[in-house]
């Protein structure tokens, strides 16, 4: 079973529109976690972190962080054709960053016209 | 420019060869990392490298090795392909500490045929 489980596997949003994505780990030596951002042919590429409960905003970005029941979420505020793309969480435990990001399988992201 | 680096792009060869893909990085970081990234786009960490420390994913076949000269460059090496192998290696860098993001070159396409 995937340590990091992400929902939905796919999601289509108008153009303007709130995307929400959902990320849930089934291991609680997990307290670090990213939202990563992978267009086709390129590098992932962190679009935000949260390391503590409740909310951060960075521009039209939110992540939601719940550490007692290990979910963490992503919105998309307002979104543009260039969001359209493979969404990654990612986790990490306490003093192990050595060991490396444990993602989750994604969520594609499509906005349409 | 500051960022990761990796060679070649694509690379296609043939079971049974061996093959290595070069990193580099020019952002000043003490760790670097090497991920698979399969089909079905799910991202597995493989090795990670820190002050001369290399941990290895207990998952990753011993026919794969890094080999770094420097702690801006880590390459790794597949000394018999195998299709199974196919996939996209990203390369990844980053500070040391808990809170630190991961930067990712653009990956490299093996095809085994």
């Amino acid at each position: 079973q995937q340590k990091v489980q992400q929902s939905p596997e796919s999601l289509s949003v108008p153009e303007g529109g709130m995307a929400s994505l959902n990320c849930t780990s089934s291991d609680r030596n997990f307290q670090y976690f990213w939202w990563y951002r992978q267009h086709s042919g390129e590098g992932p590429k962190a679009l935000m972190s949260i390391f503590s409960d409740g909310d951060k905003k960075e521009g039209r970005f939110t992540a939601h962080l719940n550490k007692a029941s290990l979910h963490v979420s992503l919105h998309i505020r307002d979104s543009q054709p260039s969001d359209s793309a493979l969404y990654f969480c990612a986790a990490s435990e306490h003093n192990n960053y050595a060991q490396g990001l444990t993602f989750g399988l994604g969520t594609r992201v499509s906005v349409f016209p | 420019e500051t960022a990761v680096f990796q060679t070649p792009n694509y690379h296609v060869t043939q079971v049974g060869n061996e093959v290595s893909f070069n990193c580099k990085q020019t952002l000043g970081h003490d760790t670097m990392y090497w991920y698979k990234q399969d089909s079905k786009k799910l991202l597995k960490i493989m090795f990670s490298y820190n002050n001369k420390q290399l941990i290895v994913n207990e998952t990753v076949p011993r026919r794969f090795s890094p080999q770094s000269s420097d702690k801006a460059h880590l390459n790794l090496r597949i000394k018999s392909v195998e299709p199974e192998d196919s996939a996209v290696y990203l390369c990844a860098s980053s500070e040391q500490g808990n809170y630190a993001e991961q930067f990712f070159g653009p990956g490299t396409r093996l095809t085994v045929l």
